[in-house]
């Protein structure tokens, strides 16, 4: 069983629906908790992070932490097309310094207009 | 616009061949990280570099695959020799990781190395 799971879609939304990405994770000691967003022959880039459980919310976007479920969400509100992208999931024990990142398997997200 | 670069963008060999690829981290990052993407298994850690020093690379077959950091403005990946099943997508991210904080690794484009 992997560290992290994620469902890798595809995943295919009409524009301006509410998508909702996850991942569930086995480690308790993940504290740290990251989407990336990765189009298509690009490498990934970071879209939000959140430390330990609650909600951050970013334009469009609030990333959900769960830690007594060990699950994290990704929520986009009023998608576009420009959302299309592979969306990763990674994360980390919490601590200063080097952590390795654990990544999702990502899940492919389309937006059709 | 700082942004991590990488060489050769695209790469097919045949079996047997060594591959060198390339990284240029963004300017005043202090580590240097090594992944290989594929469909199978994702996004992988190979290596890890920090202010040059290779601190993990559990990840990497070490019979045929070498990390090395030359300078800070240079990291470099091999394989020797390769074989098919190293098909996939290389990428190198760099970061700047400070005592305290969570850090971001900024991605390179990739390498996408195609072995026959």
């Amino acid at each position: 069983q992997k560290e992290v799971e994620q469902d890798p879609g595809p995943l295919s939304v009409p524009e301006g629906a509410i998508v909702s990405l996850n991942c569930t994770y086995s480690n308790s000691a993940f504290q740290y908790f990251m989407w990336y967003r990765q189009y298509s022959r690009k490498g990934p880039e970071l879209l939000m992070y959140t430390y330990s459980s609650g909600n951050k919310e970013d334009g469009r976007f609030t990333a959900q932490v769960d830690k007594s479920s060990k699950y994290i969400s990704l929520f986009i509100r009023d998608s576009q097309p420009s959302d299309s992208a592979t969306y990763l999931c990674a994360m980390s024990p919490f601590s200063g310094g080097y952590n390795k990142l654990i990544f999702g398997a990502g899940t492919r997200l389309a937006v059709h207009p | 616009d700082a942004r991590v670069t990488q060489t050769p963008r695209h790469k097919v060999t045949e079996m047997g061949q060594e591959v060198t690829m390339r990284c240029q981290p963004i300017l005043g990052h202090n580590t240097v990280f090594w992944y290989r993407q594929t469909m199978m298994q994702g996004l992988e850690l190979l290596a890890y570099f920090r202010n040059r020093a290779p601190l993990d690379d559990s990840g990497m077959p070490k019979d045929r695959f070498s990390a090395e950091m030359p300078d800070a403005t240079l990291a470099t990946l091999k394989i020797q020799p390769s074989e098919p099943r190293d098909s996939a997508v290389y990428f190198c991210a760099s970061g700047l990781i400070l005592r305290t904080d969570p850090y971001e690794q900024y991605f390179g484009p990739g390498t996408r190395l195609t072995v026959t």
